[in-house]
């Protein structure tokens, strides 16, 4: 069964500041989502990482792919109010499951002024 | 283009009733998926599908049915509704596995 660990689960963060939200698997995997959702709606993607090694950004956020460490990060940049949301990774499994997603906790992010 | 919509928005149900969830997108993607997320968890797979006629059970499968007639639609019928099925449900759709999915508006459904 693939489990997926986000860490933190919660994380009150200063405007200005760095910060790393990390999102460990349990079996091989080589296809990693990230989401976010604000409070009372759906989810929006923001990364789809599809082999080791990658890395993509957008804007204030750069996700990354270790799959030999079975990790990604979800790295945040100089933190601003408007990216309190909560963030999900989601674990694609391989092989004959293919399509099937595993979701992370979340990680509920605060941006304080 | 819509993107994906889900109807009802919100639904009260008793115990032992049954329903539909709709799901359809005008997107043409050949992946459609159903999740549901509960408080304080994310969201866990109830069953999705790679493209029409085809349908796959996810995580949390037990007292659902989804069908792919079309590419458009994919409902989702709960067969004896139970008060462990009150919970937030969620449709998404892709080009494929593997490219971004976009998520529907969501469904809020109370099982009594």
């Amino acid at each position: 069964e693939l489990k997926v660990e986000q860490n933190p689960l919660f994380l009150s963060m200063q405007e200005g500041k760095n910060y790393t939200i990390y999102c460990n698997y349990s079996t091989t995997s080589d296809r990693l989502y990230w989401y976010r959702q604000d409070p009372g709606k759906s989810l929006e993607s923001l990364f789809v990482l599809l082999s080791n090694g990658a890395v993509k950004q957008e804007g204030r956020l750069m996700a990354s792919l270790d799959t030999k460490a079975r990790l990604s990060t979800l790295h945040i940049t100089a933190a601003v109010h408007d990216l309190s949301a909560t963030y999900f990774c989601a674990v694609e499994y391989g092989g004959t499951s293919y399509g099937k997603l595993t979701f992370g906790q979340g990680t509920i992010l605060t941006v304080h002024p | 283009n819509a993107g994906v919509t889900q109807t009802p928005k919100f639904q009260v149900l008793k115990t032992g009733q049954s329903m539909t969830l709709q799901c359809a997108q005008d997107m043409n993607h050949e992946y459609m998926s159903w999740y549901r997320q509960d408080p304080g968890m994310g969201l866990r797979l109830i069953h999705y599908s790679v493209g029409a006629g085809i349908t796959d059970q996810g995580e949390v499968p037990n007292g659902y049915n989804v069908s792919r007639s079309t590419t458009e639609d994919f409902p989702l019928r709960l067969l004896s509704a139970a008060p462990s099925q009150t919970s937030v449900y969620f449709c998404a759709s892709s080009y494929q596995i593997g490219y971004t999915q976009y998520f529907g508006p969501g469904t809020r459904l109370t099982v009594l």
